[in-house]
Order: structure tokens, then C-alpha cells, then sequence
């Protein structure tokens, strides 16, 4: 099993759809959670942190279930400017392992007039 | 406030010469790391440093190298280039809080690496 799995898409959606990205990791020792952004050939931004069960900012809502090893993100009433790669980022915690991030291969949304 | 700055942007190199990639973090903050990202493939962890230290690397050969300097900025040194070498560098800074815990990575805007 992959260390984070993702959807690779592409997720072509109309402007004002909602939209959700699934995302599963391997190590249940992981202690934080994160999506990103990342237009093409550009760098990664940060979209959302997840520490706990869940997080919400405006159309963005990402929730975390720890026992399935699974995150999600949901994208509502979707933008032209939405349309980007997201990536599901993994922090694996503490150990040998401690500071480096684990990134998905990104999931690509496309999101049409 | 100024984000995290990493230069040249773009860099051509032939097989077997060096490269140095220079990368300056967000102020404050005191780690920085390096990320690998090839043509088609997600971003693959190179190396950490924190207050000067390297904390961790990723499943690369020794000819990638790096440092921290006092003023936490941070260079990447690839020896020996190959040709399967090319892609985008990616440095990102955070804060390091006690107890191991880490905060949110903020990436630069890369240097992209050809090797000819």
C-alpha cells in the first residue's frame, strides 16, 4: 500500500458544483494532515490544515477519520479558480520520520463555465 | 512579510558537473526543507535541517547534500549530476515547536534543475 493514495482524476466539474476529493494513508502513527494546492508548475500553497477530526474556511471543509485512515476535502460552489492539483499531505509524526511531509500525487480539478 | 525565496529559478547543468541551489526561509522560521520534484511524480522528501542541524533525509543517494547557515537560510548541493536528476526543487520553511511537534511547510517558488 502506497503511504498516501489519491484519486489521481482529472475531476471535471461546472462552476457552482460541489466536489470531493478522498484521500487514505498508511502509517496510523500520523500525527497531522494538510492539503495543498498547486497550479501548474507552480509551488505547493497550503490550503487546509487538519488536526483533529475536521476543519472548515469558507467553501472548504476537510474532515479526518483516523480509524479508516482516511481524509477528505469538499469544495462547494466550485470557482473557476478552483481548478488546480490538490494534493493530500501527510505529516508522519514523531521518530525518524519527524519533519518531512508525504504528499499524494494530487488529485486535478478542472472546473468549468 | 516576505515568503520563502530560493534562487536561481532556473538552472541548466551537464552530466557529471555540480549544482548549488540556495534557499532562504520565511523570517522566524528555523526549518527548512528540500523536496524533490520530477516530471509526472509527486513531491519526494530530500532533507531537513533545523538550528544548523541536518534532522532528516529522504531515500537519496549521498551525492545530494546540504547546510543551514546561521541566518537559517539553506543550500542544496547535487553532485555528480545525472540526467534523471532534472526537475524542480522545492524548499519550504516552518516554525519548530517543542515536544518534536511541527508546524504548516510554506514552499518557495523552486528552482528547476535541467541536467543536459
Amino acid at each position: 500500500r502506497k503511504e498516501v493514495e489519491q484519486d489521481p482524476g482529472p475531476f471535471n466539474v461546472p462552476e457552482g458544483a460541489t466536489v470531493a476529493f478522498n484521500c487514505t494513508y498508511s502509517n496510523s502513527a500520523s500525527q497531522s494532515f494538510f492539503w495543498y494546492r498547486q497550479d501548474c508548475r507552480k509551488e505547493p500553497k497550503l490550503l487546509m490544515s487538519v488536526y483533529s477530526s475536521g476543519n472548515e474556511d469558507g467553501r472548504f471543509t476537510a474532515q479526518l477519520n483516523r480509524a479508516s485512515q482516511y481524509i477528505s476535502l469538499l469544495i462547494r460552489d466550485s470557482k473557476l479558480s478552483d481548478s488546480a492539483t490538490y494534493l493530500c499531505v501527510v505529516n508522519p509524526g514523531y521518530g525518524g520520520s519527524q519533519g518531512n511531509l508525504i504528499f499524494g500525487k494530487g488529485t486535478k480539478l478542472s472546473v468549468k463555465p | 512579510e516576505a515568503g520563502v525565496t530560493q534562487s536561481p529559478t532556473h538552472l541548466i547543468k551537464t552530466r557529471g558537473q555540480q549544482a548549488t541551489l540556495r534557499c532562504s526561509p520565511i523570517s522566524g522560521h528555523t526549518s527548512v526543507y528540500w523536496y524533490q520534484q520530477a516530471l509526472g511524480l509527486g513531491l519526494q522528501f530530500l532533507l531537513w535541517y533545523d538550528e544548523g542541524e541536518e534532522r532528516n533525509r529522504g531515500n537519496f543517494p549521498p551525492r545530494f547534500s546540504g547546510r543551514q547557515f546561521p541566518n537559517y537560510s539553506s543550500e542544496l548541493n547535487v553532485n555528480a549530476l545525472e540526467l534523471e536528476d532534472s526537475a524542480l526543487y522545492l524548499c519550504a520553511s516552518s516554525l519548530l515547536g517543542g515536544g518534536g511537534k511541527t508546524y504548516e511547510q510554506y514552499f518557495g517558488p523552486g528552482t528547476r534543475l535541467t541536467v543536459t
